[in-house]
């Protein structure tokens, strides 16, 4: 079945880092990616969306500057979370909507665990 | 304005008991409900999902009960079971494919043995 793939799965770094986090749709042509951030025990809240070979769209209140998204292609989009401070710490999810022969499909990465230290 | 809202916030079953999740939401312009089941420090996975022409939906052990007119939508998980254990998200989408899915708060089902 259709694979999003998200890496890495965690990373620690240090404060003021740049840490970048990958989503591939493996078998499939993403035609929007969408990135998510979810604190503990709380829902899934919409950072932004990204079309293929376009700017992405940010949802209100999330930095653009601090927050880079990039969709080069239709199988990979990249989240860059620039000058990482300790309250960018979270979970980061991806999820890729393909058509065509998924016949219209919405499927999620399994996720980054960020922790800025 | 959250324009899908779950309840309970969690919630403790018997194996084999049945597990309900409602949600409830404003915009009538959503056409797809999806449940998504997420498991810790992992993304969510599709569950089941409805559209908005059927009052009901069943797939095994789950089923979607859906109220249009009262604009509510619940989850039931029969003969629950600890492998059900997790974290359940209902969803609402307005392009009849969930595309740009609204989520809902979550709840935590815990299913004792």
């Amino acid at each position: 079945g259709a694979v999003v793939s998200q890496h890495p799965s965690r990373v620690i770094c240090k404060s003021g880092t740049s840490v970048k986090i990958e989503c591939r749709s493996l078998d499939f042509q993403a035609t929007t990616m969408f990135w998510y951030r979810q604190f503990p025990k709380q829902s899934l809240m919409l950072m932004a969306t990204s079309n293929e070979g376009s700017k992405a769209t940010y949802e209100q209140g999330v930095e653009k500057d601090k927050f880079l998204i990039n969709h080069a292609s239709l199988t990979l989009s990249t989240l860059t979370v620039t000058s990482a401070h300790p309250e960018d710490s979270s979970f980061y999810i991806c999820s890729a909507y393909g058509t065509g022969g998924i016949g219209g499909k919405l499927f999620f990465g399994s996720g980054t665990q960020l922790s800025v230290l | 304005q959250q324009q899908v809202k779950q309840s309970p916030q969690s919630l403790i079953v018997q194996k084999g008991g049945i597990s309900i999740i409602n949600c409830a939401y404003e915009n009538t312009a959503f056409d797809y409900f999806p449940w998504y089941q997420q498991f810790p420090g992992k993304g969510p996975a599709l569950l089941i999902a409805i559209r908005p022409d059927v009052s009901e939906k069943k797939e095994g052990r789950f089923t979607i009960s859906f109220n249009k007119s009262a604009k509510q939508f619940s989850l039931h998980i029969m003969d629950s079971q600890p492998g059900d254990s997790a974290t359940y998200f209902c969803a609402a989408s307005r392009d009849n494919a969930g595309n740009m899915l609204t989520f809902g708060g979550g709840t935590r089902l815990m299913v004792k043995p």
